[in-house]
């Protein structure tokens, strides 16, 4: 696509739910991040995927947390047994290499902005 | 700890000035740096990239690189209202994929 795409835009759940948020990343590019930003603060990083492969997953908060690449295409992040301190904005952003430092310029989707009543 | 940091401001500049945001960073072995604008409520986009030092230009907006003193900066010359936004400086770790990034300064162009 043109541009990386995430979905859903919003996305409300009850604490203990189990949520999946998505990601599609520009078209060819190899690497896809996940960060979280919470209101007012920085990013976060979560986890990072070169092809399918995630050799950095050192930013799961907890082992709630879960992430896949398929295809070497989309990645769904899942949050299982959501409490109210994971209410962010979930961001995914991808870049043609994470292996080419200058080759890793990350382009941002609109992000995911989950809300845990 | 590898360590990016920004003055979080807001800093107040005044419409047609010229306005500078500075970043430091702690890992001497970093090699791209990134500024990134983050209108309130959207995305991060990618305002300009820098590599090597000295300064580097691209319309109203100036990157400069000074890897011995470790810190990057950027300037927006005659600045507008829809410059007012908050700014992340992004720095990567030696040569590796990840990016290290600032807490972001808030600007605020008075019209």
């Amino acid at each position: 696509g043109a541009g990386v795409s995430q979905s859903p835009s919003n996305k409300v759940t009850e604490k203990g739910k189990d949520v999946e948020l998505r990601c599609d990343p520009i078209s060819g590019h190899t690497a896809l991040y996940w960060y979280r930003q919470s209101l007012g603060q920085g990013l976060e990083f979560l986890i990072y995927f070169q092809g399918n492969s995630a050799p950095d997953k050192s930013g799961l908060p907890s082992d709630r947390f879960s992430a896949e690449r398929t295809g070497g295409s989309v990645s769904t992040l899942t949050i299982q047994r959501t409490q109210q301190e994971d209410s962010a904005v979930y961001l995914c952003a991808s870049s043609i290499s994470g292996r080419a430092v200058a080759k890793n310029i990350q382009y941002f989707g609109a992000g995911t902005r989950l809300s845990v009543l | 700890q590898k360590e990016v940091e920004q003055n979080s401001g807001p800093l107040s500049v005044p419409e047609g000035a010229i306005a500078s945001l500075n970043c430091t960073y702690s890992d001497r072995g970093s090699q791209s740096f990134f500024w990134y604008r983050q209108y309130s409520g959207k995305s991060p986009e990618l305002i300009m990239s820098i590599y090597s030092n000295g300064d580097k230009e691209d319309g109203r907006f100036t990157a400069q690189l000074n890897k011995a003193s470790q810190y990057v900066s950027l300037l927006i010359r005659d600045s507008q209202p829809s410059d007012s936004a908050t700014y992340l400086c992004a720095v990567n770790v030696g040569s590796n994929y990840q990016l290290i990034w600032g807490a972001g300064t808030k600007l605020i162009i008075k019209p």
